[in-house]
C-alpha cells in the first residue's frame, strides 16, 4: 500500500535556510505536493511537483524530487518566524478516486 | 470565491449523541473528502466522494456516515459519537482534470465528552 514518511519535527533561526524531507513508497505517484498548516487552520497548498520533474523552483520554495529513490524534499530559504507551521508532504497515485496519501507532518520551528 | 466552508467551528457533544457536519465547495469540484486529523497520526481519510452521486469508504469510516446532498455539498455524519471521535474534521474539494490538488476547508473541532 501507499506510504509516505516525513520526520516529525525541525528546529531552525531565522535567517537559515530550512528542508524538510519525505519519502514514498508508490512507484505510481503521479503528483506530490506540499502543505503547510498554521495553529487553528485548515491546510494550504504550497507546491505540488510533477512527476517527470526533478525540481521546481517559486520564490523562496524549492522542491527536490528524487524519483529513484522516492525522495522529496521542501527547501525555505531565508526562514521567517512566518514560516512556522506544519508541513504536509502528499502523493497522489492517479486512479479515479482522485485520494491524497499524507505523511504525518513535519513541525517547523523557527527561532529568532 | 468563499472556496470550501465548514460548519459548524466548534462543537462539544456528549457520548451518545449525534451530529452532522456540514460542508460546501463553491468552485464547482467534483470530487469530496472527509479527513480527520489526530495528534501524531496525520490525516485520515474517512469518506470521499469522486464525483455527485457516489460516496467510498476511506481509511477510517466506522462510526461516520456520509451524504453528497448535491455537487456542492457533502455533509458527515456521526449517529453516536463515542469519545475515540474527539478530533478535527476537515473537508476538502478537487477538480479532477487539473493536477488533482485538494483545497481545504478551515476545520470543525470536535470534543465528545
Amino acid at each position: 500500500g501507499e506510504d509516505v514518511e516525513q520526520s516529525l519535527f525541525l528546529s531552525v533561526r531565522e535567517g537559515d535556510s530550512s528542508v524538510i524531507n519525505c519519502t514514498y513508497t508508490d512507484s505510481s505517484s503521479t503528483y506530490l505536493y506540499w502543505y503547510k498548516q498554521e495553529p487553528g487552520a485548515g491546510l494550504q497548498l504550497l507546491t505540488y511537483i510533477f512527476s517527470n520533474m526533478d525540481m521546481k523552483q517559486d520564490q523562496r520554495l524549492t522542491v527536490l524530487l528524487n524519483k529513484k529513490d522516492k525522495h522529496l524534499s521542501l527547501r525555505i530559504a531565508d526562514t521567517q518566524t512566518g514560516d512556522s507551521a506544519i508541513y504536509f508532504c502528499a502523493e497522489n497515485s492517479g486512479g479515479s478516486n482522485y485520494k491524497l496519501t499524507f505523511g504525518k507532518g513535519t513541525l517547523l520551528t523557527v527561532n529568532p | 470565491n468563499a472556496g470550501v466552508t465548514q460548519t459548524p467551528k466548534f462543537q462539544v457533544l456528549k457520548t451518545g449523541q449525534s451530529m452532522t457536519l456540514q460542508c460546501a465547495q463553491d468552485m464547482n469540484h467534483n470530487s469530496m473528502y472527509w479527513y480527520r486529523q489526530d495528534p501524531g497520526m496525520g490525516l485520515r481519510l474517512i469518506y470521499y466522494s469522486a464525483s455527485e452521486g457516489t460516496t467510498d469508504k476511506g481509511e477510517v469510516p466506522n462510526g461516520y456516515n456520509v451524504s453528497r446532498l448535491n455537487k456542492r455539498e457533502f455533509s458527515l455524519r456521526l449517529e453516536s459519537a463515542a469519545p475515540s471521535q474527539t478530533s478535527v474534521y476537515f473537508c476538502a474539494s478537487t477538480q479532477p482534470d487539473s493536477s488533482y490538488e485538494q483545497y481545504f476547508g478551515p476545520g470543525t473541532r470536535l470534543t465528545v465528552t
